[in-house]
C-alpha cells in the first residue's frame, strides 16, 4: 500500500536556526499536507500542495510538492521556540479522500 | 476550515467499560474520518462515516469494536467498546473541509 517515509524522525536545534524534513513514497501522490500536532491538542494543517513543483510559503514556513510527486519538503526558517512539536506530512490514497501519515518529525527548539 | 468540537477531551476508563466519543461539526459534510494515534505514534485511520449508510473500517478495526453512528452530515460518534489498556490512545475525528482536511482536538483515552 501507500507508505509515507519521513525524516528525520527528531530534531533538536538552537533558536534561529533553519530547519528541513521531507517525505518520501514509492507511491504517486495527488496533494501532499503538512500538519503540526501540539501536545494535547489535533493536527493543525500548516501547508497544502496540489500541484507537482509547488512551492508554496506559509510565513516562515515553505514547503515543496516534488516534480516527480514521490516526495515533498517542508523548511522552516529562523526557528523559535513556539515551533516545537510534531510535524507530519500527509496525502490521501489514490482514487480516495482517506489520508495516510508519515510518521512524523519531532522538533525541538532551545531557546 | 470547518470547525470541529470532539469530546470528551480526556478520560480515564476501567478496563471491560466502553466510552463514546462525540465529533460534531459547524457545518454539512459528506464524510468523517476517525483516526486512533497510539502514544509516541502517527495517526493510523479506524474508519470512515458517511451519513445514512454503515462506517467502512481498515483493516485491523472491526464494527464491534468501534462501532460508530452518523445520524446527520454534521455529527457523528465513535464508541471504544470493551476497552483493554491497548486502547490507551488519543482518538481524533476529521472532516475534509475547503481547506484541507481539518481535525478536532482529539480525545485522550487512558484504560486502567
Amino acid at each position: 500500500g501507500q507508505q509515507l517515509n519521513q525524516s528525520p524522525q527528531s530534531m533538536f536545534i538552537q533558536e534561529g536556526e533553519d530547519v528541513s524534513m521531507n517525505c518520501t513514497s514509492s507511491s504517486i501522490f495527488n496533494t501532499w499536507l503538512w500538519y503540526k500536532q501540539d501536545p494535547g491538542e489535533g493536527p493543525v494543517l500548516l501547508i497544502a500542495l496540489y500541484k507537482a513543483g509547488e512551492l508554496t510559503s506559509n510565513g516562515r514556513l515553505t514547503a515543496q510538492f516534488g516534480i516527480t510527486r514521490k516526495d515533498s519538503f517542508l523548511n522552516i526558517s529562523a526557528s523559535i521556540p513556539s515551533d516545537v512539536g510534531i510535524y507530519f506530512c500527509a496525502g490521501p490514497k489514490e482514487g480516495s479522500e482517506k489520508l495516510v501519515f508519515g510518521k512524523g518529525t519531532k522538533l525541538t527548539v532551545n531557546p | 476550515s470547518a470547525v470541529i468540537s470532539q469530546k470528551p477531551s480526556r478520560d480515564i476508563c476501567q478496563r471491560g467499560t466502553s466510552l463514546t466519543i462525540q465529533c460534531q461539526v459547524d457545518s454539512q459534510v459528506t464524510m468523517m474520518f476517525w483516526y486512533r494515534q497510539q502514544p509516541g505514534q502517527s495517526l493510523t485511520l479506524i474508519a470512515t462515516a458517511n451519513q445514512g449508510s454503515e462506517a467502512t473500517y481498515e483493516s485491523g478495526f472491526v464494527i464491534d469494536k468501534f462501532p460508530i453512528s452518523r445520524p446527520n452530515l454534521t455529527f457523528s460518534t465513535l464508541t471504544v467498546s470493551n476497552m483493554s489498556p491497548e486502547d490507551s490512545s488519543i482518538y481524533l475525528c476529521s472532516v475534509d473541509s475547503t481547506y484541507g482536511y481539518t481535525f478536532g482536538s482529539g480525545t485522550r483515552l487512558t484504560v486502567v
